[in-house]
């Protein structure tokens, strides 16, 4: 079945650090693949998402490039604020419509 | 309102009391999501709604548990005799489909904690 592998947190950063989650996947057919960000207290919100191989998704300074070749859909960004201190999870979609989700990845910034 | 609002936010109850939780979608969403997130984990599917047709239930992990859509807006998802197990959150997550019939991208709440004690 599909399934989704996130690298282990937490990540702790200090501001204005580089951050790349690792995310890796496994799934049938070509699925649509996603980054949700959940804040303490609070439900997941869509951060970015790609649909097809080579697609690259970006939003807010984060960007993942969808690689059919590896299977991967890292996410990166080049300088981290103390306001991005979350947990991220990745996800997958294949078929109709369910989620797939990894286990999550806290990050954590510092100033 | 704009969002998913799920109600309560808190839930506690006794290993052995039923519960009902509530999601109310996006206005106009046909689609309609429940996951279960234990603690540290990712939220796991439980079942699917299209309008107030539950098309996909394949995630539910016992008969304990329904949900139900009747009139394709409100969702309410019932725990019965409750186990410590069920201890979770319980998101909703809801979504338009587009012309092809393709889901969009889900619009989560802010989930129902629910703790048996």
């Amino acid at each position: 079945g599909d399934s989704v592998t996130q690298m282990e947190g937490p990540v702790t950063l200090s501001e204005e650090a580089f951050l790349t989650i690792n995310c890796t996947y496994t799934a049938t057919g070509y699925p649509s693949l996603f980054w949700y960000v959940q804040y303490p207290g609070e439900g997941l919100q869509l951060l970015l998402k790609a649909t097809k191989a080579d697609d690259k998704g970006s939003n807010k300074g984060f960007e993942a490039t969808y690689r059919k070749e590896t299977t991967s859909f890292h996410l990166e960004k080049g300088s981290v604020q103390v306001s991005d201190s979350a947990v991220y999870f990745c996800a997958l979609r294949s078929g109709y419509s369910t989620l797939t989700f990894g286990k999550g990845t806290m990050l954590l910034v510092s100033p | 309102g704009a969002g998913v609002s799920q109600s309560p936010r808190y839930k506690v109850a006794k290993r052995g009391q039923d519960v009902a939780l509530r999601c109310d979608p996006i206005s106009g969403h046909v689609s309609l999501f429940w996951y279960q997130q234990a603690l540290g984990q990712g939220p796991e599917f439980l079942t699917y709604f299209q309008n107030e047709a539950q098309l996909d239930k394949s995630g539910l992990p016992s008969d304990r548990f329904f949900a139900e859509r009747p009139e394709g807006s409100v969702s309410t998802l019932k725990i019965q005799r409750t186990q410590q197990e069920d201890s979770a959150v319980y998101l909703c997550a809801s979504s338009l489909r587009d012309a092809g019939g393709s889901n969009q991208p889900q619009h989560f709440g802010d989930g129902t904690r629910l703790s048996i004690l």
